[in-house]
This record gives C-alpha cells, sequence and structure tokens, in this order.
C-alpha cells in the first residue's frame, strides 16, 4: 500500500536551516507529483509546495516563497523540504502528500515530521 | 492567497446527517470544480473523503457526499458515526496552488 514517511523534525534555533524528508514506497514515484503541507498548533492545514513528477514545475505559497525549497530524487523515491532562516512562526507539523489531477488534490498523506523552531 | 472559511464546529448525534460549509471566491471554489475534503483525526495522516466536489475515492462511505453552489463548498456526513469524529477541512485549485480551510471540528455527540 502507499506509504509515505516523514523525518528530518526536530528542535531547531531561529535562523538556522533544516531539510526535511519524505521517503515513499508502494507507489512509482516518479509518476507522481508531490506536496508539503504544514500545520502549526492549534491552526488549521497550510498548503507550502508542490513538485511536478519529474521535478520540472515548482510552485510555492506565497508565504513561503524565498525560504523553503522542494526537491526529490526519484532514485532514492525520496521527497524533500529545505527551509532556510527558519523563524517561531514556521512551528509545527510538516506533512508531505502525492498529488492527484495536477495539482488539484492530494490523495496519501504521511503522519508528519514536527518541527518546533525555539532557542 | 486567503484560506477558505469553514465554521470551527459542528455537531450531531448518531444517525444524523451534518453539513460543513466552505466559502471561498471566484478566484478559487468559484473558478474551479476542483474542491476535496480531508478529515484529520489527531496525530494521524490526513485521509481524502471528496474530491473534484462530488467524487469519493475507493473505499470512502457513501455516507459522505459533496457539493458546491457558487462561491461555498458543502461536504455533508449522513448517518452519523462515532468514528466520523474528526478534524474535516476543505480545500480547493487556486490556479498554482491549492487553498485550505481553516477546518470544522465534528463532534458526534
Amino acid at each position: 500500500q502507499v506509504q509515505l514517511v516523514e523525518s528530518g523534525g526536530g528542535v531547531v534555533q531561529p535562523g538556522r536551516s533544516l531539510r526535511l524528508s519524505c521517503a515513499a514506497s508502494g507507489f512509482v514515484f516518479r509518476t507522481f507529483g508531490m506536496h508539503w503541507v504544514r500545520q502549526a498548533p492549534g491552526k488549521g492545514l497550510e498548503w507550502l509546495a508542490i513538485m511536478w513528477f519529474d521535478g520540472s514545475i515548482k510552485y510555492y505559497a506565497d508565504s513561503v516563497k524565498g525560504r523553503f525549497t522542494i526537491s526529490r530524487d526519484n532514485s532514492k523515491n525520496t521527497l524533500y523540504l529545505e527551509i532556510n532562516s527558519l523563524r517561531a512562526e514556521d512551528t509545527g507539523v510538516y506533512y508531505c502528500a502525492r498529488d492527484k489531477g495536477w495539482g488539484k488534490w492530494l490523495d496519501a498523506w504521511g503522519q508528519g515530521t514536527l518541527v518546533t523552531v525555539s532557542s | 492567497q486567503s484560506a477558505l472559511t469553514q465554521p470551527p464546529s459542528a455537531s450531531g448525534s448518531p444517525g444524523q446527517s451534518v453539513t460543513i460549509s466552505c466559502t471561498g471566491t471566484s478566484s478559487d471554489i468559484g473558478g474551479y470544480n476542483f474542491v476535496s475534503w480531508y478529515q484529520h483525526h489527531p496525530g494521524k495522516a490526513p485521509k481524502l473523503m471528496i474530491y473534484e466536489v462530488t467524487k469519493r475515492p475507493s473505499g470512502v462511505p457513501d455516507r459522505f457526499s459533496g457539493s458546491k453552489s457558487g462561491y461555498t463548498a458543502s461536504l455533508t456526513v449522513s448517518g452519523l458515526q462515532a468514528e466520523d469524529e474528526a478534524d474535516y477541512y476543505c480545500s480547493s485549485y487556486a490556479g498554482s496552488n491549492i487553498l485550505f480551510g481553516g477546518g470544522t471540528k465534528l463532534t458526534v455527540l
């Protein structure tokens, strides 16, 4: 079955960088676009970014453009999210999700990895 | 890129029906038929319940249904069951990005 497992979260100081990973299995990873979504404590879901199946196209939410970078390694079935200049408001659970409909909806999600930005 | 608007809470007794609304604009819900709904039990992976406004993925009970009128989409849960208690999020395609609603906590009384 489809499985997405995020990792790389933890407690990080403001201003530092962090790279999150999402290991995919149970489907042909290289044929699917992938998303990152986050949830701040007590808040709703916030879409962050999408990368096309071949890495040719990326889109970002305005709120993270310039600080977040989505990437993937299809040979390793892994999606990444690099976050620079971390801020307190970046604290939350980060989910990766599989794309369906060319960026229209997300049909499978991981359980998330918690990022806490604190000095 | 403002979030879609959902009521923070909804409730119903077992067996009853509940409808959750989701309001957007002409740039998202009103402009595309790509509304989706997600069920989220805290601590677990969110689950796709409805896509393309009305379609259900395989395995989702037909008690869950979706609709849209103008700038407002709705999720109806019929025959409420205890396991339906969760947070529900609407989402809409908005061009090159996706917007989510703030979430609705559904309580089964």
